[in-house]
């Protein structure tokens, strides 16, 4: 069954604490992304990958870090300078961007984090 | 910068009858559009996408209405139903790296 495994599905975050939201594919999809949403708006975007050990800060990348050491996964850490982390996380993935090629971004169910 | 935005934020339709989705975008360059389709709780879903080479697209139940002069484009749903209850949003897919531009959304109620 192909396509983007996000988990863990619902994750709490204490004050001062780091976490990891996971974000796996088995599409061979190059370009990975993250996007934050909030109740009732539109998605924002976190940070983006194109290729492994390689990634671009989105528009609203401060408070977040992500690491692309293997094609098929893009973790995204949530750190405590994110002094508002309480959103839904989404992941997604496409093909490499470029050309004529559509880039239609496919995502997975997503995180809801929370703030204990 | 550029922008993409709708022009209602909720659309409730009865069952049965055709919805219309609409949003606008900025970007004079912008050439290419996808619809997605987000159910409560779930990631967004690809329902359609339309090149700036097109005027119209269809799929099952589903057309998209692209107007470049006014910078419009619009989702039409046919004989709406129930399953059909999620947000729409539209984005810019115009390749700048692979960034989307998303738009705020619109929410489409389905009553019975």
């Amino acid at each position: 069954d192909g396509g983007i495994t996000q988990s863990p599905k619902y994750l709490f975050r204490k004050e001062g604490q780091n976490v990891t939201l996971s974000c796996e594919q088995n599409l061979n999809h190059d370009a990975m992304y993250w996007y934050r949403q909030d109740p009732g708006q539109g998605l924002r975007l976190i940070y983006y990958s194109q290729i492994v050990n390689d990634f671009q800060k989105g528009d609203i990348a401060e408070g977040y870090s992500v690491s692309r050491e293997k094609k098929e996964s893009f973790p995204l850490t949530v750190t405590s300078a994110q002094k508002n982390p309480t959103a839904f996380y989404l992941c997604a993935s496409s093909i490499l961007p470029g050309g004529r090629a559509k880039n239609i971004q496919y995502f997975g169910a997503g995180t809801r984090l929370s703030v204990l | 910068g550029e922008s993409v935005g709708l022009h209602l934020p909720t659309l409730s339709v009865q069952e049965g009858d055709n919805s219309i989705i609409n949003c606008a975008y900025s970007n004079s360059a912008s050439d290419y559009f996808i619809w997605y389709k987000q159910e409560s709780g779930k990631g967004p879903q690809f329902i359609i996408d339309i090149r700036s080479n097109m005027d119209k697209r269809q799929g099952q139940r589903v057309t998209v209405l692209l107007n470049k002069t006014v910078k419009h484009l619009s989702l039409q749903i046919a004989a709406t139903q129930p399953g059909d209850s999620a947000v729409y949003f539209c984005a810019d897919a115009y390749n700048q790296g692979g960034k989307l531009i998303f738009g705020q959304g619109t929410e489409l109620s389905v009553k019975p």
